[in-house]
């Protein structure tokens, strides 16, 4: 497989579960990204992990939970999630180096429905 | 604060040309990109621009003016396949690669 490959592509859950969406990049970046994408809004910037140390969270709340075991694989676990939590969850990757980072690249995202 | 615009939807003829505007007001700027996203899909990268002027890839371009805070994309010989989201992001001066996207711009090519 080559790219940001997402799993599952499609999740329902209820507002009491807990699951996981996973990110697996095959491009040998040392960054690693999530974003939020919801109908007629902006992606937004959710996290950030740089080799596997988180940089930023950006006021996420914390039924969001992203785990970064090592520098290809990214993880965001959920739990008690609101409906307004439903969305498309997109994982990046890119190369950060000294003013010669690369573009970000994409996986297809997962497209969450909470019920 | 941080605010990029552009137009919410734009339509177009196949076999014609395009320009989508982006105008950004950001606290910092490190170059901005274009990404094209269909529907269901990932968004894949188009273009970057973090000098003034045109950058030219085929039948895209896109050009910058960081003094008017004002970039495009041109879109040229429409093809029914260029029919998606398009979005402008601009690069955060604070590392990392963080980008701020804007809502995008759907196309809708006709025949």
């Amino acid at each position: 497989e080559t790219g940001v490959t997402q799993t599952p592509r499609h999740l329902v859950m209820g507002m009491t579960n807990k699951k996981s969406l996973k990110c697996e990049q095959h491009l040998g970046h040392n960054a690693m990204y999530w974003y939020k994408q919801s109908a007629k809004k902006p992606l937004e910037l959710m996290f950030v992990y740089n080799f596997k140390e988180q940089t930023e969270n950006n006021s996420v709340p914390s039924r969001f939970s992203p785990e970064c075991p090592n520098s290809s694989h990214l993880f965001l676990h959920l739990h008690t999630l609101q409906p307004e939590d439903s969305a498309l969850y997109l994982c990046a990757s890119s190369q950060v180096r000294q003013g010669a980072d690369t573009e970000a690249f994409f996986g297809q995202g997962t497209r969450l429905t909470v019920v | 604060g941080q605010n990029i615009d552009q137009p919410t939807e734009m339509t177009a003829t196949e076999g014609a040309i395009v320009q989508i505007n982006c105008t950004y007001q950001t606290s910092g700027f490190n170059g901005l990109f274009w990404y094209q996203q269909h529907a269901g899909e990932a968004p894949t990268f188009l273009s970057y621009n973090v000098l003034d002027g045109l950058e030219e890839k085929g039948r895209f371009s896109s050009f910058l003016s960081r003094s008017k805070g004002y970039s495009y994309l041109l879109l040229k010989e429409l093809q029914m396949k260029d029919s998606a989201s398009y979005l402008c992001a601009v690069r955060d001066r604070g590392g990392y690669n963080k980008l701020i996207f804007g809502a995008g711009t759907r196309l809708a090519v006709h025949p």
